[in-house]
């Protein structure tokens, strides 16, 4: 079975602050794939980044970074001198490869609050 | 259209009754999902539709729920005799085949009363 957990529950900073958002994961997969997503007040599920088991290469994409770890099946998400905008509700989550793609398994989120 | 649409947004209903959700996905995406998100048991996987079948329907919580995909696009997500814990918002998602362009409607929020 997949599982991914993220550790923290909410979290609270001051614009500017860096922040790192943990995710562990669970999978007996060899070949899996990795996601973030960004779930603002309005809702919608907003797709920040996908990995796939192969390729550990960090990735920065402006002030996002992401850290993958297969040793320790993290897939940690850092925010850069963060902004208010950055207010959300974050959710990691993991799929199989083949016919499993697709099928999600989410953390249970994590609440950021970035205060201005 | 150039998102994956959900009607209705919010839908209130009465517990014992039957509700239709649809999803609408985006033009060419074979692979359609469902997921539920409520706050006690956060994002869940329902069902997975490749085409007009349904590969995987694991996530289905009981026999109350179903769902069908017709034509290759639209989906229609069907809870009978509504619970007062299936309330949540049921997000719908769409990809081409492979999973890429994965993307999530602005789901239907389900309150019963």
């Amino acid at each position: 079975a997949q599982k991914v957990t993220q550790a923290q529950t909410e979290i609270s900073v001051v614009e500017k602050e860096d922040v790192t958002l943990d995710c562990v994961y669970e999978t007996r997969d060899t070949t899996y794939y990795l996601f973030w997503y960004k779930q603002p007040p309005s809702g919608e599920l907003v797709f920040l980044i996908r990995r796939n088991s192969f390729d550990e290469q960090n990735e920065i994409s402006g002030r996002y970074s992401w850290n993958f770890q297969k040793s320790t099946s993290s897939f940690n998400f850092t925010i850069t001198a963060s902004q208010v905008v950055d207010s959300a509700v974050y959710f990691c989550a993991l799929s199989g490869g083949g016919t499993s793609y697709g099928k999600l398994t989410f953390g249970q989120g994590t609440i950021l609050t970035v205060h201005p | 259209g150039a998102g994956v649409s959900q009607s209705p947004s919010n839908k209130v209903t009465e517990k014992g009754k039957d509700v239709e959700l649809r999803c609408d996905p985006i033009s060419g995406h074979t692979a359609l999902y469902w997921y539920r998100q409520s706050l006690g048991q956060g994002l869940e996987f329902l069902i997975y539709f490749q085409g007009n079948s349904a590969p995987d329907k694991s996530g289905l919580p009981s026999d109350r729920f179903s769902a069908e995909r017709t034509g290759g696009s639209v989906s229609t997500l069907t809870i009978q005799r509504t619970q007062q814990e299936d309330s949540a918002v049921y997000l719908c998602a769409s990809s081409f085949s492979g999973g890429y362009g994965y993307t999530f409607g602005s789901g239907t929020r389900l309150t019963v009363v």
